[in-house]
């Protein structure tokens, strides 16, 4: 079956960095997604990696190694306002989106 | 950047009546429309994908006759939740795609719907 795999909640303090892992096995890839959601309200769009490597956009990075199924966004120079669930989401051969279950990240002052 | 409008933003009715919720793409065609629903601190979840001039697919479990769905035009997608009980409700979001890769979605604001 197809499965995404990210840590549940995660904590970190402001100022500092937090890498959000996410690992998947899905029938085939056409890229991988990573959306941020605060709480009652609708997911955003942050990244899309669909090569090897790492973008980065501001404060925030997303790398991507396609043979080790395996992704991590990275947060820099934290806010408070980062304090949100971050979803990882695969499209798979099909370009259907797979969604992993979210990575809640709690910032402490 | 991709915009999608989504209306209302929340509603509160009595139970037995059918509920519509429109999803908009503003300044991009989406032949591909999505609906979730998601319930309090639990992940998205996809309840049926529509392509534009076709039948929505529905996720297993949905109840097509339940929520119904049209998307009518490139820019347009509705879902309409007909006789809505206490247990419907939920946060609802659509989200539209471009065509083309990567497709990222773009969501609406979302619906909170309060069945009493």
């Amino acid at each position: 079956g197809q499965n995404i795999d990210q840590p549940t909640e995660m904590t970190a303090t402001e100022g500092a960095i937090v890498q959000i892992n996410c690992t998947y096995q899905t029938s085939g890839f056409n890229g991988l997604f990573w959306y941020q959601q605060h709480a009652g309200e609708a997911p955003t769009f942050l990244s899309y990696n669909v090569l090897d490597g790492l973008e980065e956009k501001g404060r925030f990075s997303s790398f991507l190694s396609r043979s080790k199924g395996y992704s991590y966004l990275l947060l820099k120079e934290l806010q408070m306002k980062d304090s949100a669930s971050y979803l990882c989401a695969v499209l798979d051969s099909n370009y259907q989106l797979i969604w992993g279950a979210g990575t809640k990240l709690i910032i402490k002052p | 950047g991709a915009v999608v409008s989504q209306h209302p933003s929340r509603v509160i009715c009595k139970s037995g009546t059918s509920v519509k919720i429109e999803c908009r793409s503003l300044d991009f065609q989406a032949t591909t429309m999505f609906w979730y629903r998601q319930f309090p601190k639990q992940s998205l979840m996809l309840m049926a994908t529509s392509n534009e001039g076709s039948k929505a697919t529905y996720e297993q479990g949905v109840e097509k006759d339940k929520f119904l769905i049209n998307h009518a035009s490139l820019t347009l997608s509705t879902l309409t939740v007909t006789s809505a009980h206490p247990e419907d409700s939920s946060f609802y979001i659509c989200s539209a795609s471009e065509t083309g890769p990567p497709r990222p979605q773009h969501f609406g604001d979302g619906t909170r719907l309060s069945i009493l």
